[in-house]
């Protein structure tokens, strides 16, 4: 009940296209959910995060969609460039309590 | 300001020996996580220190493994008796208080080679 299921394991997008990542989980009581974006050789470091009272989130290229019914949430990166290639972790986490993280996603965009 | 360092960045050992590896977070960051990644895998979590509170060590794989973290600032994590499958990045992060809503800082990682 307190595993966060991430797809795909990795993702091949053309420059310019929509990269979606997508993430569930099973306990109720978690309420926030944050991205991570790792690149080669770095540590993970935050790049978006949601609070269950709202649907959705963006911050530039970078979408959040929450799910409540569902218990889903999912990253859309829109026009996506070559920079946007690392590997992605979405993770959930309930107050006094640590992360519960997904088991990544490699997204490549080809140029 | 500084981030999160780790050193060393690299380390090469034999298998069965003991290695320490350090961790400096982010001044006044009262929490700090290690986490093991092996190559092109997720996050492992190994262990947990917040302030005084008793470290959360239910992600520590066997009792080869130990970490402390002193004066509530620097962590070291040691491993005693390397075995192969220890190679991997070994990271740690730190934030600012209690695990749940605070962004993790992450350092880039000692990558450890057991041969």
């Amino acid at each position: 009940q307190q595993q966060v299921k991430q797809s795909p394991q990795s993702l091949i997008v053309q420059k310019g296209g929509i990269s979606i990542i997508n993430c569930a989980y099973e306990n109720t009581a978690f309420d926030y959910f944050p991205w991570y974006q790792q690149f080669p050789g770095k540590g993970p470091a935050l790049l978006i995060a949601i609070r269950p009272d709202v649907s959705e989130k963006k911050e530039g290229r970078f979408t959040i969609s929450f799910n409540k019914s569902a218990k889903q949430f999912s990253l859309h990166i829109m026009d996506s460039q070559p920079g946007d290639s690392a590997t992605y972790f979405c993770a959930a986490s309930k107050s006094n309590y640590q992360l519960i993280w997904g088991a990544g996603t490699k997204l490549i965009i080809k140029p | 300001g500084a981030g999160v360092s780790q050193s060393p960045s690299n380390k090469v050992t034999e298998k069965g020996k003991d290695v320490e590896l350090r961790c400096d977070p982010i001044s006044g960051h009262t929490a700090l996580y290690w986490y093991r990644q092996s190559l092109g895998q997720g996050l492992e979590f190994l262990i947990y220190f917040q302030g005084n509170s008793a470290p959360d060590k239910s992600g520590l794989p066997s009792d080869r493994f130990s970490a402390e973290r002193t004066g509530g600032s620097v962590s070291t994590l040691t491993i005693q008796r390397t075995q192969q499958e220890d190679s991997a990045v070994y990271l740690c992060a730190s934030s600012l208080g209690l695990a749940g809503y605070n962004e993790q800082f992450f350092g880039p990682g000692t990558r450890l080679t057991v041969l």
